[in-house]
């Protein structure tokens, strides 16, 4: 069964300061993808950046990459320079495949950007 | 496009009663989840369709619930009688595809009260 695992529960961090969030997962399927999703206060899910277990290069996405190390199994988010804004739950997501299509998520890290 | 509706944003509701969510996904979109957030178990999959047919309702907590997808752009997920731990928030996705390479898109969610 796949696994995701967020050790981050919180952090604050000063704005304009890089930030990474920490995902591990855990997976015996060799296709699988990485996904990040940001969800503000408001409470909507946003996708941020997706990786691909046979991506050689790490996705990146504007402010957003990820920072993907298949051997340690680890998918962290990288966030360049913090805005207020970032302020958010982020949560790591994981496609494994085995005929189950839906995401298995995390739980998530609760990030607090400080002025 | 819109992207993936759902309705109500909110509800509040009596235990005992019957609860109805509705969802609209992206025009398009071959695929859709049902999943629900608490505070305890994270973001769960409860359901997903694939052209309008459940696939796997293994995550359905229990036969209160009952999903359905009538057509293309419409599913519901019926909670009868609903209980005060049925309270979370309820997202819908969907997904052009399946698989490692597949960003699903979710829906603001419905914050349901269950007193």
């Amino acid at each position: 069964a796949q696994k995701i695992t967020q050790t981050q529960p919180g952090m604050f961090v000063q704005e304009k300061e890089a930030v990474t969030l920490d995902c591990t997962y855990d997976t015996s399927d060799p296709s699988y993808g990485l996904f990040w999703y940001k969800q503000p206060s408001s409470g909507e899910m946003i996708f941020l950046i997706y990786q691909g277990s046979y991506d050689q290069q790490n996705a990146t996405e504007g402010r957003y990459s990820l920072n993907f190390q298949k051997a340690r199994k680890s998918a962290n988010l990288v966030i360049s320079a913090s805005q207020l804004g970032d302020s958010a739950m982020y949560f790591c997501a994981m496609y494994s495949g085995g005929g189950a299509d839906g995401l298995t998520f995390g739980k998530g890290t609760h990030l607090i950007i400080q002025p | 496009d819109a992207g993936v509706i759902q309705s109500p944003r909110h509800e509040v509701t009596e235990m005992g009663q019957e609860v109805t969510l509705r969802c609209k996904p992206i025009s398009g979109h071959d695929y859709l989840f049902w999943y629900r957030q608490t505070m305890m178990r994270g973001l769960e999959l409860l359901i997903y369709f694939n052209n309008n047919v459940p696939i796997d309702d293994s995550g359905m907590p229990e036969d209160r619930f009952s999903a359905k997808m009538p057509n293309a752009s419409f599913s519901t997920l019926k909670i009868q009688p609903s209980e005060p731990r049925d309270s979370a928030v309820y997202f819908c996705a969907s997904s052009l595809f399946a698989g490692a390479l597949n960003e699903q898109y979710f829906g603001p969610g419905t914050r349901l009260t269950v007193t």
